[in-house]
């Protein structure tokens, strides 16, 4: 079975252009992730999905980032206008739903910004 | 919201030593406890995990323990090897799915 698959692996993009990242997660999941991780750091929470729905944002910048989970499987991550700021590794993962369950990692994008 | 402190930074071991990496955090409605570990330029992967109601979990090499009142909760490596080099993450489930983690501990382990 394929694990999370994101696209895509690496991405350098000049200031202020827009980018967008995607993520298939397992099979079956219900619920997915999309996580920052700058260098030497831990995974940071941007937006959480149950099914199609975001039901925790709360840690994405919504002036300059967007995402969305049609029906409820595969999810765009996007960035318009990239800062250099953003320059980081992006994570999705997925879970089954419920309480304590195990979340899988895709293997990243990593977004440089010049 | 919840924070998580992770101590080392880095922890450097002879090959055969046993690692300690300790976390806390500050919900005391926090439920589950997983550790993550991450090679170089790969995906984070779960290595154990431990839920509030019980205080210790081993597999093989690996155990946690957790510490309710005080809020802690650490991950032991015994008989430490070169393949265990890696960051370690902790996490902690505030409920509700919502995973926050650890700033990770950089763990070398010298032949």
């Amino acid at each position: 079975e394929a694990g999370v698959v994101q696209s895509p692996r690496y991405k350098i993009i000049e200031k202020k252009q827009p980018v967008a990242f995607w993520c298939n997660p397992i099979s079956g999941h219900n619920t997915l992730y999309w996580y920052l991780q700058n260098l030497g750091q831990g995974p940071e929470l941007l937006i959480r999905y149950e099914n199609e729905e975001a039901v925790d944002d709360s840690q994405l910048p919504k002036d300059r980032f967007s995402a969305e989970r049609l029906k409820g499987v595969d999810s765009t991550l996007k960035i318009q206008p990239a800062e250099l700021g953003d320059s980081a590794v992006y994570l999705c993962a997925s879970s089954l739903s419920g309480q304590n369950t195990e979340a899988f990692f895709g293997q990243g994008t990593r977004l440089t910004v010049v | 919201g919840e924070n998580v402190e992770q101590h080392p930074s880095t922890l450097s071991v002879q090959e055969g030593d046993s690692a300690v990496i300790k976390c806390t955090y500050s919900d005391s409605a926090s439920n589950y406890f997983p550790w993550y570990k991450q090679e170089l330029g790969k995906r984070p992967q779960l290595i154990i995990d431990i839920r509030s109601n019980v205080g210790e979990k081993k597999d093989q090499r690996i155990a946690v323990t957790l510490n309710k009142t005080a809020k802690h909760f650490s991950l032991h490596i015994t008989e430490t090897q070169p393949e265990d080099s890696a960051v370690y993450f902790c996490a902690v489930n505030t409920g509700f799915q919502k995973l926050v983690f650890g700033t990770g501990t950089r763990l070398l382990v010298s032949p």
